[in-house]
């Protein structure tokens, strides 16, 4: 299993409503990207954070954001839920630095339901 | 932007045979191939991965070939057994840019 942890592991919240997802990195990762994996897909890049600031986005609208802490943890945000939200979030951590090293290892993923 | 397909979607293998997953991608700048195995209610879990430079990379039963020329790369699973049952994903990365994953195949390994 990696060090990568996610909270909480089950939510359920309603439409409008704003959620908020939190992932602690692996040890000696500075880099945090978020995924969204519906039922039968593969995860869909989110956006990234390295340094505090997002690093790349994928295709999701602004009430997707996000944060990452000086200790490298990060949460996700997601703001006016809309039912298509129901999913699997997944963090990643992995290292950025001179030597990239470019291998992402992932959290258990938080499985969201809004009804 | 990269776009990466796979195929097949399911596949069915008798215990003991091999199975081969095949991904194609669209970025010929892409230099990073990870494969990940991902279980019935659990994260996906890194079993492989391979980088541009090398053509072929194997591990115990999985091995990953990679043709740059063609934009596609396959992973191998030989003697397979029911514990390899799982979605597999591939995903593809170019320096500096997010990765892409594939849509998933889901093996499985009858008894």
């Amino acid at each position: 299993e990696t060090g990568v942890t996610q909270s909480p592991t089950h939510l359920i919240k309603t439409r409008g409503q704003q959620v908020t997802l939190r992932c602690s990195s692996q040890s000696g990762h500075n880099t945090v990207s978020w995924y969204q994996q519906a039922l039968g897909q593969g995860p869909q890049f989110i956006f990234q954070y390295y340094r505090e600031e997002e690093n790349g986005r994928g295709n999701f609208p602004p009430r997707f954001s996000g944060l990452q802490f000086p200790n490298y943890s990060s949460e996700l945000n997601v703001n006016a839920l809309e039912l298509d939200d129901s999913a699997l979030y997944l963090c990643a951590s992995s290292y950025t630095g001179l030597i990239t090293g470019e291998t992402q290892y992932f959290g258990p993923g938080t499985r969201l339901l809004v009804l | 932007g990269e776009n990466v397909e796979q195929h097949p979607s399911t596949l069915s293998v008798q215990e003991g045979d091999s199975a081969v997953i095949k991904c194609t991608y669209s970025d010929s700048a892409s230099n990073y191939f990870p494969w990940y195995k991902q279980e019935l209610g659990k994260r996906p879990q890194l079993i492989i991965d391979i980088r541009s430079n090398v053509g072929e990379k194997k591990d115990q039963r999985i091995a990953v070939t990679l043709n740059k020329t063609a934009k596609h790369f396959s992973l191998h699973i030989t003697e397979t057994q029911p514990e390899d049952s799982a979605v597999y994903f591939c995903a593809s990365r170019r320096l500096g840019q997010n990765f892409v994953f594939g849509p998933g195949t889901r093996l499985s390994v009858l008894p």
